[in-house]
């Protein structure tokens, strides 16, 4: 079946930090790849997605490129800032049958710093 | 805001118990679906409905059962509540659930606490 690994954290950063956030999956056909981000207390909110291999996504300042040989989406900012601490997802989507569900890696918390 | 509601926002119940938490998607979008979010499982998808009908299944427990209204609101019925199904209760919608390339939109969780 579907699967994504995501380095776990916890990510602690300073402001104006470069950040990496490393994604890989397992998966047959073409999915989708997403980035989704919850803040304190929230629900998830859709970050980022790309949905065919070397297509970019980018939201915020965030980038991510689905890489199909590699079987990669990592997410990196150039720049964080302090109201960027949250726990990012890492997620995929089947490209057919019934692979209407998303599948979450298992979430990395990142802090920033002033 | 996604334009996803769910109610309650916090449940607090006994083991034994039946509780069922509500969710209303996005105006237009005929899929829902439910994910659980706890600590050792991470984010779980639960079930998924299309217009009214069951679309997909996933590790649903037989306790609970979910179901989507004519006006595509959806419930989902948790029952015979044990401690461990204290959890994140999420609901996503999305357009027509068909495309792997479609996003789906969150509401902000019920949390449920079992005691």
């Amino acid at each position: 079946g579907n699967s994504v690994t995501q380095m776990e954290g916890p990510v602690t950063l300073s402001e104006e930090a470069f950040l990496t956030i490393n994604c890989t999956y397992t998966a047959t056909g073409y999915p989708s790849l997403f980035w989704y981000v919850q803040y304190p207390g929230e629900g998830l909110q859709l970050l980022l997605k790309a949905t065919k291999a070397d297509d970019k996504g980018s939201n915020k300042g965030f980038e991510a490129t689905y890489r199909k040989e590699t079987t990669s989406f990592h997410l990196e900012k150039g720049s964080v800032q302090v109201s960027d601490s949250a726990v990012y997802f890492c997620a995929l989507r089947g490209s057919g049958g019934s692979n209407y569900k998303l599948t979450f890696g298992k979430g990395t918390l990142l802090t920033v710093n002033p | 805001d996604s334009g996803v509601t769910q109610t309650p926002k916090h449940l607090i119940t006994a083991t034994g118990q039946r509780v069922t938490l509500r969710c209303s998607p996005r105006s237009g979008d005929l899929s829902v679906y439910w994910y659980q979010q706890s600590l050792d499982q991470g984010l779980q998808f639960l079930i998924q409905y299309y217009n009214g009908e069951e679309r997909a299944k996933g590790n649903i427990l037989e306790r609970f059962s979910a179901q989507q209204f004519p006006d595509l609101h959806s419930e989902l019925n948790l029952s015979s509540l044990e401690l461990g199904d204290s959890a994140l209760y999420f609901c996503a919608s999305s357009l027509g659930g068909t495309s792997g390339s479609e996003t789906q939109y969150f509401g902000p969780g019920t949390r449920l606490l079992v005691l």
